[in-house]
Formats: C-alpha cells, sequence, structure tokens
C-alpha cells in the first residue's frame, strides 16, 4: 500500500550546522507531499509542500524537492537554529498517511 | 477563524467506558479527518469526510470506533467500551479539496484530545 519512510532520529545538532532528513515514498500514482513540523507542546503545522515533480518546497529556509526517479522528498536546512528544534514528519495525503517523526534537537 | 479546535484537549476514563471527543473544522474546509498518535509515532489515518460523507475508514477504526459529520461541520468520534490501548492523542484536520489540480489537500490540524484509559 502507499506508505512514506522516513529516517529515524533523533538528531542533535549544534547551531548553524546542516540538517538533512530522508523521507521516501511508495505510491501507485504522484502524490502531493509534505513536512509537517511539531513544536513542543504544539500540534502539527504544514512546514512545506511540494505538488508535483520536481517541485521544490521552502519555507523558513528549509527545502525539500518532489523526486520522481528516486521517490524521494528530503528535508534540508543549510544552518539551523535553536528554535528549529521539534519534530519533523514526512507525510503526502491520508492514504499516505505520516512517516514516524525525526525528533531534532539543536544545542547552541 | 481561529484554526481547527478539538475538545476536549484532556480525557482520562476508566476501562469500559465511553468517550466522545469533539472536532470543529476551518469553516470553509469540506474534508475533515481524524487520526490517532502514540508516544514516538506519526499520525496514523482512521477515517476521513467530505462534507457530510464518511468515505473512507482505516482498518484500525475498530467496531468500538465510530465517527460522525452529521451536518457536514463539525465532526465526533466516539470510542466505545474503551480499553487501555486505545489511550492516544486523537488528531483532527481539515482540508479544502476544490476537485481542481493541484489536488494537495493540505490539512489543517487541531491541537489534539489526548486520551489516557486507566
Amino acid at each position: 500500500g502507499d506508505s512514506v519512510t522516513q529516517m529515524e532520529g533523533p538528531v542533535t545538532l549544534s547551531e548553524e550546522a546542516f540538517l538533512t532528513i530522508n523521507c521516501t515514498y511508495t505510491a501507485t500514482g504522484y502524490p502531493s507531499l509534505f513536512w509537517y513540523v511539531q513544536y513542543p507542546g504544539e500540534g502539527l503545522q504544514l512546514l512545506l509542500k511540494a505538488t508535483k515533480a520536481d517541485d521544490k518546497g521552502s519555507n523558513k529556509g528549509f527545502e525539500a524537492t518532489y523526486r520522481k526517479e528516486t521517490t524521494s522528498f528530503h528535508l534540508e536546512k543549510g544552518s539551523v537554529q535553536v528554535s528549529d528544534s521539534a519534530v519533523y514528519f514526512c507525510g503526502g495525503d491520508y492514504k499516505l498517511s505520516f512517516g514516524a517523526g525525526t525528533t531534532v534537537t539543536v544545542r547552541a | 477563524d481561529t484554526g481547527v479546535s478539538q475538545d476536549p484537549r484532556h480525557k482520562i476514563t476508566k476501562r469500559g467506558q465511553n468517550v466522545t471527543f469533539r472536532c470543529d473544522p476551518i469553516s470553509e474546509h469540506n474534508r475533515l479527518y481524524w487520526y490517532r498518535q502514540t508516544l514516538g509515532q506519526g499520525p496514523e489515518f482512521l477515517t476521513y469526510f467530505q462534507n457530510e460523507a464518511q468515505l473512507e475508514k482505516s482498518r484500525l477504526l475498530s467496531d468500538r470506533f465510530s465517527a460522525e459529520r452529521p451536518k457536514g461541520s463539525f465532526s465526533t468520534l466516539e470510542i466505545q467500551r474503551t480499553e487501555q490501548g486505545d489511550s492516544a492523542m486523537y488528531l483532527c484536520a481539515s482540508s479544502l479539496a476544490s476537485g481542481r489540480e493541484p489536488f494537495d489537500y493540505e490539512q489543517y490540524f487541531g491541537p489534539g484530545t489526548r486520551l489516557t484509559v486507566t
């Protein structure tokens, strides 16, 4: 069935380090793909999205490119801040649902 | 519009009792989803509605679970004869399905209802 597989954490980084979280999907078609973020004590918020192959979603310095050939949607940020500490979820529409989440901790 | 709201935010119940949760979606959204999230896991799809029609249910949704969206606005999720394994965060999300591309169905999540079954 349709699903996403997300890199497991936790991930601990120093400020200004490069972050990448891998996400791959299995689907019969070409679903829209999303990254959601959950800050401590808060609900899930959409971080970025891409609706078709080769689309690049970006927000708050994060980027992810929809790669049809590798069925991937990896999340990247070039220089993380302490405020980026959160749990990140890769997902698609409801059929893909969500990955297990990657907990990212950024140290000052 | 203040977004998706859920009530209650926390519920503690004894095993065997029935519980009901409410979700109020963003007013113009026609799709409403229920998910369950346990510690360390991502949200697991339970069911979704388009307007008042329940279009799909996950196999996770046992016959003790029932969801309704009678007027295509708010929705309720009822769990009968609760079990300790039902303890989880229950999330509601809504989206606007326009029927036109791109079919991205970006979902907006509520804060969740945390259920603890003792």
